[in-house]
Formats: C-alpha cells, structure tokens, sequence
C-alpha cells in the first residue's frame, strides 16, 4: 500500500525557518514526482512545486518560487518542504502527494496518493 | 500561467440529482486534466483524471469529459455522500494550477 505520512503540526514565530517532511511507502521514491500544496483553511488548493527524488530535479510555481525550497533524500524515502524566513501568511496545511498516474510522462501526472497535511501556524 | 476556471461557485441539488461542474482552461491543456473531491476537513481525493478517467475504487456515477479547454464533471445521481467540494486541476506543464472549487450542497 502507497502511504505519505507528514510530520506534525508546528507553531512558529515569524521569522524562525521551518522544515517540514513527507515519508513515503509502499512504491519506488525515487522514480515518481512528489509534490507540495498549500490549502489555507477555506480556500483551494495552490500547487507549490514538485520535485523528482531519483535527480532532485525541482519545478516551483513562480508563486512560491525563493519562498521555499522541496528537497529529499532517497536514501529514507523522504521529501521536505522549507522555510528559512516564516510570514503570517504562510499559515496554511500544507499536503504532499504524489504524482502518480496520467500518462508515461511521469512529471505529466495528478495527484493520486496524499499525505495527511500538516498544519503550519505562524503567529507572534 | 494557465488559469483554471470553475463553475459555477456553489450549487444545490437534491438526492438522485444530475450535478454538472464544469472547468475551463485558459489555454489549450489536451486532457491533462484531473478532478478531485474534499470533504471539509478531509484530504483532497482523486476522482477523475486524463479528463475522463475514473480513478480505481471510485464511484460509476462520477464521470469526465471534456479536452482542450473545456471539461465537464458530471454527477449522474447525486447521493448524500458526494457533499464536498470539488477541484479541477491542470498538470500538463508546471505548476499544476487548481480552479477555485465548487461547492456541492443538499437540497
């Protein structure tokens, strides 16, 4: 069974750096895109970025592109998202997922598998 | 960057309705195209995706249509359980935007 457990939720004070992390389970890291979505609490989901473990190859939306960085490490099945410099205005839950069907192409694909979210406060 | 848009905003149907969303894209998408349903204070599902592809262990009365830039989901029977609100998403290129939702009401 493919699995994405997130790390908890976390309060921060605005301007601490934060990193957050995704294990996943249950199918080859390093062959399929992993992504990041940030859902403030009655709106939509905003796609973040994607990263493909098997080269770290990154692709940011240009709206949290110098915001964050998504990395991960193979060699625990894991992917991060991090923050050096936290805003108010990233309170948010934020989700992995991963990119896992759609086509051949594997960056051309949706979201088939989520992580349970974790929920970021950042408040003074 | 490709804007999704969604219609209508919020709509309300009564059980053993026929629910139509429909997604329209900015630019031409071919049928990268997936929808997905979030009931409140759930994690997004994955419903629908290559426009007309139904996810495994989804509902037969869930189905896509669409390419291009216009995408229908459509609900053939509306049951109590489909109340959520549900998301288009493009991912035939970075970043993969989402529309803004539409939410799903009983009647």
């Amino acid at each position: 069974e493919v699995q994405l457990v997130q790390s908890g939720a976390e309060v921060k004070k605005p301007g601490r750096s934060l990193k957050i992390s995704c294990k996943t389970s249950g199918y080859s890291f390093a062959y399929y895109w992993i992504g990041w979505v940030r859902q403030v609490p009655g709106k939509g989901p905003e796609w973040m970025g994607v990263i493909y473990p098997g080269d770290s190859d990154t692709k940011y939306s240009p709206s949290f592109q110098g915001r964050v960085t998504i990395s991960a490490d193979k060699s625990i099945n894991t992917a991060y998202l991090q923050w050096n410099s936290l805003k108010a205005s990233d309170s948010a839950i934020y989700y992995c997922a991963r990119l896992g069907v759609g086509g051949w192409n594997e960056l051309r694909r949706a979201f088939d598998v989520w992580g349970q979210g974790t929920k970021v406060t950042v408040s003074s | 960057d490709t804007q999704m848009t969604q219609s209508p905003s919020s709509l309300s149907a009564s059980v053993g309705d026929r629910v139509t969303i429909t997604c329209r894209a900015s630019q031409d998408i071919d049928d990268y195209l997936a929808w997905y349903q979030q009931k409140p204070g759930k994690v997004p599902k994955l419903l629908i995706y290559g426009a007309s592809s139904l996810q495994p262990g989804v509902p037969s009365r869930f189905s896509g249509s669409g390419s291009g830039t216009r995408f229908t989901l459509t609900i053939s029977s509306l049951q109590p359980e489909d109340v959520a609100t549900y998301y288009c998403q493009k991912y035939n290129s970075a970043p993969g935007t989402f529309g803004q939702g539409t939410k799903v009401e009983m009647k």
